[in-house]
């Protein structure tokens, strides 16, 4: 069974420009959520897709936003890209969210220059 | 709202040898989730263990074990026989138990564990 994918890998962008991240969940999953690990912030929590549906949303600005598609691979879209949005940006899936098990792709590591 | 904590930025162990890290949150519910996840240099998170608040017996996989003690809250994790694959950072999570929180995890800052051979 595959894992979760995230693509690209590797991004750089300038300031000013947008960003799209995309994330393929295991097969069968219909929760995506996603995390932005920086080295002062840590992991902090974005937003989460259940069935096409933000469930759930971090604090963080609206140049930050997702969305799902009816097979479950989610998208984030950052506009306006600030030096602070360099980070790596981590997907997880699981069944339904709560109460099961979040499995992690290997990230997408965005620099802004 | 709920807050976890990771006292120890950088912990170091002999192969072989036991090591216990340390995780404390903070929280006003009384069901909810507790985890461990190692992240190595390719940064893929990585599931070690889970504990449901519920349960008062302490969570093992293989060589891995936890301490929960939920009154103290805290949810230290214990690594027996430690190996070279073991060097990673380590990240507490929590996890509401609520299904209006959804799927959302709450990390700790991390410990960085060196395995020395």
């Amino acid at each position: 069974k595959a894992g979760v994918t995230q693509t690209p890998r590797y991004l750089i962008k300038t300031r000013g420009q947008q960003v799209t991240l995309s994330c393929s969940p295991i097969s069968g999953h219909r929760s995506v959520s996603w995390y932005q690990q920086t080295p002062g912030q840590g992991l902090q929590f974005l937003f989460e897709y259940f069935s096409e549906t933000q469930r759930n949303k971090g604090n963080f600005p609206g140049r930050f936003s997702g969305r799902q598609f009816s097979n479950s691979r989610s998208e984030m879209n950052v506009s306006t890209l600030e030096l602070g949005d360099s980070a790596l940006y981590l997907c997880a899936s699981s069944l339904r969210g709560w109460n099961t098990e979040a499995f992690f792709g290997q990230g997408t590591r965005l620099t802004v220059v | 709202a709920q807050t976890v904590t990771q006292s120890q930025p950088e912990m170091s162990v002999q192969e072989a040898e036991t090591v216990t890290l340390s995780c404390t949150y903070d929280t006003s519910e009384s069901d909810y989730y507790l985890f461990w996840y190692k992240q190595p240099p390719s940064r893929q998170m990585i599931l070690v263990i889970r504990q449901e608040a519920y349960k008062q017996q302490n969570a093992t996989e293989n060589r891995f074990s936890v301490n929960f003690q939920k009154a103290a809250k805290s949810f230290s994790l214990k690594i027996s026989d430690s190996q070279l694959g073991d060097a990673a950072m380590y990240f507490c999570a929590y996890r509401s138990a609520s299904s209006s929180n959804t799927g959302k995890l709450i990390f700790g800052q991390g410990t960085t564990l060196q395995v020395k051979p």
